[in-house]
């Protein structure tokens, strides 16, 4: 069954280092997102991506994310200058274009220490 | 703006018990609906969705939802909790560009 894969599944980096976050979407799906959830607290979106466009973004997606296709495979959220508050766990999702159903990876854990 | 509210943090039923789990929405028009399940330490696992049509969609491991578009609800029911179910229950709310979440339902099964 096809998947959405995520790498690595658990970071740890110091406050202030460049994080990339990858993500393998199921192969014919054409949404993309990130969705993130801090410990204990619910999941939230962060940006949805399609036609090699950000579509929609939260208040959390600032100017330290980004989110790149660069290979017409992987799926990437970058966080330039990581901050205590960004630990959590990172979820990408993808879905075809013909129904809504979000198929998610396992999620990467981001811890800054 | 749309949102999902689901009511109750925190559930526990004694395994064997039956099982609902509220969720309402607010949305301009008929959303896509979903629930998840995520087990600790995993990812989210779709249960069940709705997106037209009859209005008790069945999912996995034995779980039902019923949209009720007067209440602007789709509550999560299961007629007997098995120890396996405890988990974190998340209802979600969408279109096709954009997904949000409810804050979550944790539900513990007392043996």
């Amino acid at each position: 069954e096809p998947e959405v894969t995520q790498t690595p599944s658990h970071q740890v980096t110091q406050m202030g280092q460049e994080v990339i976050l990858r993500c393998v979407p199921i192969s014919n799906h054409l949404y993309f997102y990130w969705y993130r959830q801090i410990l204990g607290q619910k999941v939230e979106f962060l940006v949805s991506f399609y036609n090699n466009e950000i579509s929609e973004k939260s208040e959390i997606f600032d100017d330290q994310f980004s989110v790149e296709r660069p290979d017409g495979s992987n799926f990437t959220l970058k966080i330039r200058s990581t901050k205590l508050e960004d630990s959590a766990m990172y979820f990408c999702a993808s879905r075809y274009t013909e129904t809504g159903e979000l198929f998610f990876g396992e999620g990467s854990r981001l811890t800054v220490l | 703006a749309q949102s999902v509210t689901q009511p109750d943090i925190h559930i526990t039923v004694s395994e064997g018990a039956s099982l609902e789990l509220r969720c309402n929405y607010s949305y301009g028009a008929t959303p896509y609906l979903f629930w998840y399940v995520q087990s600790p330490g995993q990812g989210l696992q779709l249960l069940l969705k709705y997106f037209s049509g009859d209005t008790l969609v069945q999912g996995i491991k034995g779980f039902e939802a019923e949209f009720k578009r007067s209440q602007s609800s789709f509550n999560l029911r299961k007629p007997s909790v098995h120890w396996s179910d405890a988990a974190e229950y998340f209802c979600a709310v969408g279109d096709r560009s954009d997904m949000r979440f409810g804050a979550g339902t944790r539900l513990t099964v007392k043996p």
